[in-house]
């Protein structure tokens, strides 16, 4: 069974402040998404990280796939209140990508930026 | 942009009814999906669907829901006599397809079974 599970479960950080957020897996996948999730709504897609190695970024936050692609991780620099949030990663289980692969989530870790 | 759109937001029924949930995915996405969320766990994936038949579905999946794409642009899942424990968020998923595709999700659908 594919399990992906994140660390920390919980982070409260103040306004300026780094952070990084931890998915890991004993099972390789073909690609990797990070999701933001709103209390009451569906998970709103960040990025997907497809190469071993892979390093994204989008403003503030850097994602990076694992060279062995079992394990990532969400960097965010100068933390600010409106990045509180949840955040999921979701690997792709499939053996070749793409939409042939259902999603395995994380249980997400709770971010909470106080001004 | 695009999204996927879901109703309704919230469905209240009784243990044994019938309960469909409506979807319509992203338009020009050919690859459409069920997950479900109950409260404070994390989401899990139900079932996909392509081609106008079901791709994959999990163990919860079971003979009680089915989905179906009624005409082009609907999604529906059906859950034909609902248990208190199917009380859960439900979300609808759609994708392009292709290599290293990518889910959009949509608002959810909180049912709740009494």
């Amino acid at each position: 069974t594919q399990l992906l599970e994140q660390s920390p479960q919980f982070l409260s950080i103040q306004e300026g402040e780094n952070l990084t957020v931890y998915c890991n897996s004993s099972s390789v996948f073909s690609s990797l998404q990070w999701y933001r999730q709103e209390p009451g709504e569906g998970p709103v897609l960040l990025v997907t990280v497809v190469t071993g190695g892979e390093v994204k970024k989008l403003k503030r936050l850097t994602f990076q796939f694992g060279d062995a692609r079992k394990d990532s991780s969400l960097h965010i620099t100068a933390a600010q209140p409106g990045d509180t949030g949840l955040y999921l990663c979701a690997g792709d289980s499939s053996n070749y990508g793409g939409s042939q692969g259902n999603l395995i989530f994380g249980k997400g870790t709770k971010l909470s930026v106080k001004p | 942009e695009p999204e996927v759109t879901q109703t309704p937001s919230h469905q209240v029924t009784q243990m044994g009814q019938e309960v469909i949930l409506r979807c319509v995915p992203i338009s020009n996405h050919l690859y459409f999906y069920w997950y479900r969320q109950i409260l404070g766990q994390k989401v899990e994936f139900l079932v996909s669907f392509y081609n106008n038949e079901i791709s994959e579905k999990s163990e919860i999946f079971d003979d009680q829901f089915s989905v179906e794409r009624p005409d082009g642009s609907n999604f529906t899942l059906k859950i034909r006599s609902t248990k208190l424990e199917d009380s859960a968020m439900y979300f609808c998923a759609s994708s392009l397809g292709g290599v290293w595709d990518e889910q959009y999700f949509g608002p959810g659908t909180r049912l709740t079974v009494t």
